[in-house]
């Protein structure tokens, strides 16, 4: 069984940094990109970044570049997010997503872990 | 970036009637491959999406055969053909030809 599990949110400052991890079992992640994708409270689905299946290759949305970084380790089957100088605006729940090819959409998606930037 | 734009934003429909999102893109998600890279999601309340149709009419596994999607090029649709209390929640269509990954603003589907 395909699983993703995200860890890593929480309160932060504006400013302050965030790492999240999204933790993956059941399939050959190392074949996979991954993606996350953030839902702030309320609204619809923002894809924030993605990975190819080696980590040679990353692509940011514009809102979001400069200031995350995405990275994978392939040994450990697990994806990161590095969030630094965050904003009011990147609070959101960010998900973590399997890849369904490339291009493609993405078919498996993890619970969620809830990142709030407040003073 | 490729807008996607979904209508009606909300829908409310009595259990075991039809119920059908309209979803258009702003440029073709047709590839050179001949794939049409158009998915659609279901957002069930407190949980996360879940994949429905794949490539525009590929249902995903395990997903019922009352969801079907069709269309081509830049207008695509979702049809439940009896709406059952389960699927209500926020449809989102995508396109998954270009980077950045784009969504419509999503479909609330409820029951009446």
């Amino acid at each position: 069984e395909v699983q993703l599990v995200e860890s890593g949110g929480g309160l932060v400052q504006p400013g302050g940094s965030l790492r999240l991890s999204c933790a993956a079992s059941g399939f050959t992640f190392s074949s996979y990109w991954m993606h996350w994708v953030r839902q702030a409270p309320g609204k619809g689905l923002l894809w924030v970044s993605r990975i190819n299946s080696d980590g040679s290759s990353t692509s940011y949305a514009d809102s979001v570049k400069g200031r995350f970084t995405i990275s994978r380790d392939n040994a450990k089957n697990t994806l990161y997010l590095q969030m630094n100088s965050l904003r009011a605006e990147d609070t959101a729940v960010y998900y973590c997503a399997r890849g369904y090819g490339a291009p493609g959409g993405f078919d498996y998606w993890g619970q969620g872990t809830l990142v709030t930037v407040s003073s | 970036d490729i807008v996607m734009t979904q209508s009606p934003l909300s829908l409310s429909v009595t259990p075991g009637q039809p119920a059908s999102i309209s979803c258009k893109s702003s440029q073709s998600l047709l590839h050179s491959d001949g794939k049409t890279y158009l998915y659609w999601y279901l957002q069930k309340p407190g949980q996360s999406p879940q994949l429905l149709i794949y490539e525009v009419s590929s249902r995903f596994s395990g997903v019922p055969d009352r969801f079907s999607g069709s269309g081509s090029g830049t207008d695509f649709t979702l049809k439940i053909s009896r709406v059952e209390a389960e699927d209500v929640g926020v449809y989102y269509c995508m396109q998954g030809i270009h980077l950045p990954r784009t969504f419509g603003q999503g479909t609330k589907v409820e029951i009446k």
